[in-house]
């Protein structure tokens, strides 16, 4: 049962050029999304979120846009260098009643993006 | 600020061993998360833990697994009796006493049953 699903295994552009990264998920029950970049053998490095009350947060270089309707999510890199080649992660967590998270975030299977100089 | 640290970063057993995974979070975070990645895969959630309490263990296989975050000293993550089907990478996350959404990752420990 994955609820949060990156389709698109990886990703290639070029350097100075925007790289779009994708990610659906099945839960209306999740409020709260966030994208997590991955080096080979680190942990996760957080990287923006948004709140389902929003549909855009921009932060530099990196901006997520939230459809509620569609229960989907894109990253926008731009411009793309060659040092964000990595793992991109969607995860999404969600919010009892009185606004406290559960705790646990589920995350979608990772796109590798590649950007060539 | 140090960030959240695990030990040890590798970590080889044989069937049957015990494996014992740590990991201290960040300064003034109470919040301890558990997560594994099987090889190409994303990361699946464990355990949810606050200090001396279990918060949600709906991720944890039912059999030889345990987690515990005590009063003082890192969070533990315990398997025992090993099999080949545990080799991953074990990460932990944590966030602030105020709970919140960000979770903090540690670099993992990865785990290789022979």
């Amino acid at each position: 049962d994955q609820q949060v699903k990156q389709n698109s295994p990886s990703l290639s552009v070029q350097e100075g050029r925007i790289s779009i990264l994708n990610c659906d998920y099945t839960n209306s029950m999740f409020d709260y999304f966030l994208w997590y970049k991955k080096y080979p053998a680190e942990g996760p490095t957080f990287l923006i979120s948004i709140s389902s009350i929003k549909d855009k947060n921009e932060d530099g270089r990196f901006t997520v846009f939230l459809n509620k309707s569609a229960k989907h999510l894109s990253l926008h890199i731009v411009p793309s260098q060659p040092g964000d080649s990595a793992v991109y992660f969607c995860a999404a967590s969600a919010r009892n009643a009185g606004g406290t998270s559960y705790g646990k975030l589920t995350f979608g299977q990772g796109t590798i993006l590649t950007v060539h100089p | 600020n140090a960030g959240v640290m695990q030990n040890p970063r590798h970590l080889v057993r044989r069937r049957g061993q015990e494996a014992r995974l740590r990991c201290s979070p960040m300064k003034g975070h109470s919040h301890v998360y558990w997560y594994r990645q099987l090889p190409e895969e994303g990361l699946k959630f464990m355990v949810y833990l606050q200090k001396e309490n279990i918060i949600d263990e709906s991720g944890m296989p039912k059999e030889r697994f345990s987690a515990e975050f005590p009063k003082e000293g890192p969070s533990i993550l315990r398997i025992q009796q090993v099999v080949r089907g545990d080799s991953a990478a074990y990460f932990c996350a944590s966030s602030p006493r105020n709970g919140g959404d960000i979770q903090y990752f540690g670099a993992g420990t990865r785990l290789s049953v022979l």
